[in-house]
């Protein structure tokens, strides 16, 4: 069974850092293209960005809208994929979701809440 | 950006009823499309992909067709559980991007 476990999430204040980790469990970690997608609350869905497989070069890539602030990286040896925030904003909080996609099925983690406040 | 124009934002159907869901993409994305339901306070649980592909385990009430920048989305026979709320999302370009979700009821 796949699983995504997503954790990191918790109170900042406005301009400051945060990482969020997720590991996957339950497929080739490897073979997998690593996603993050947010929702604010009570507002729909917004994707954040991905990886790529280190097969297919490990680059990631952003939404325009956390470009230059948010960075995906993964440690295939651990099975990880983490979304480290700087510079964050109050219209960053939201439930951060780890998603992958396996032979076009996509999975989803039960997310993290992060919550920019002062 | 490719913008996902879904409607409508919410409907309101009795049990039985056939509830269809529209999204338009703003360019031509193939059939790189997937649905989407969540319920609140949980993770989305992926529908359909490629536009019209059920899930394994998947309810056949559920169905999805078009190609190009029309997509639907049916529920052939609304039921109690199918309460929530239904995303499409495009996959053919970057960055991805989603409809901005459809609200189904009971009523």
């Amino acid at each position: 069974e796949v699983q995504l476990v997503e954790s990191g999430g918790g109170l900042v204040k406005p301009g400051g850092s945060l990482r969020l980790s997720c590991v996957g469990s339950g497929f080739t970690f490897t073979n997998g293209w690593m996603s993050w997608v947010r929702q604010a609350p009570g507002k729909g869905l917004e994707w954040i960005g991905r990886i790529a497989t280190k097969s297919a070069g490990g680059t990631p890539d952003y939404d325009a809208s956390v470009k230059g602030r948010f960075t995906i990286s993964r440690d295939d040896s651990k099975n990880m994929v983490y979304l480290q925030m700087d510079s964050l904003k109050t219209e960053d909080t939201a439930v951060y979701f780890c998603v992958t996609a396996l032979s076009k099925s996509v999975y989803w983690g039960q997310g993290t809440l992060v919550t920019v406040s002062s | 950006d490719i913008q996902m124009t879904q409607s409508p934002s919410s409907l309101s159907a009795s049990v039985g009823d056939r509830v269809i869901i529209t999204c338009q993409a703003s360019q031509d994305i193939r059939k790189s499309l997937h649905w989407y339901l969540q319920k609140p306070g949980k993770a989305p649980k992926h529908l359909i992909s490629d536009a019209s592909n059920l899930e394994s385990g998947v309810p056949s009430r559920f169905s999805g067709s078009g190609s190009g920048t029309d997509f639907t989305f049916t529920i052939s026979s609304l039921q109690p559980e199918d309460i929530a709320t239904y995303y499409c999302q495009q996959y053919g370009n970057l960055p991805r991007t989603f409809g901005q979700g459809t609200k189904v009821e009971i009523k």
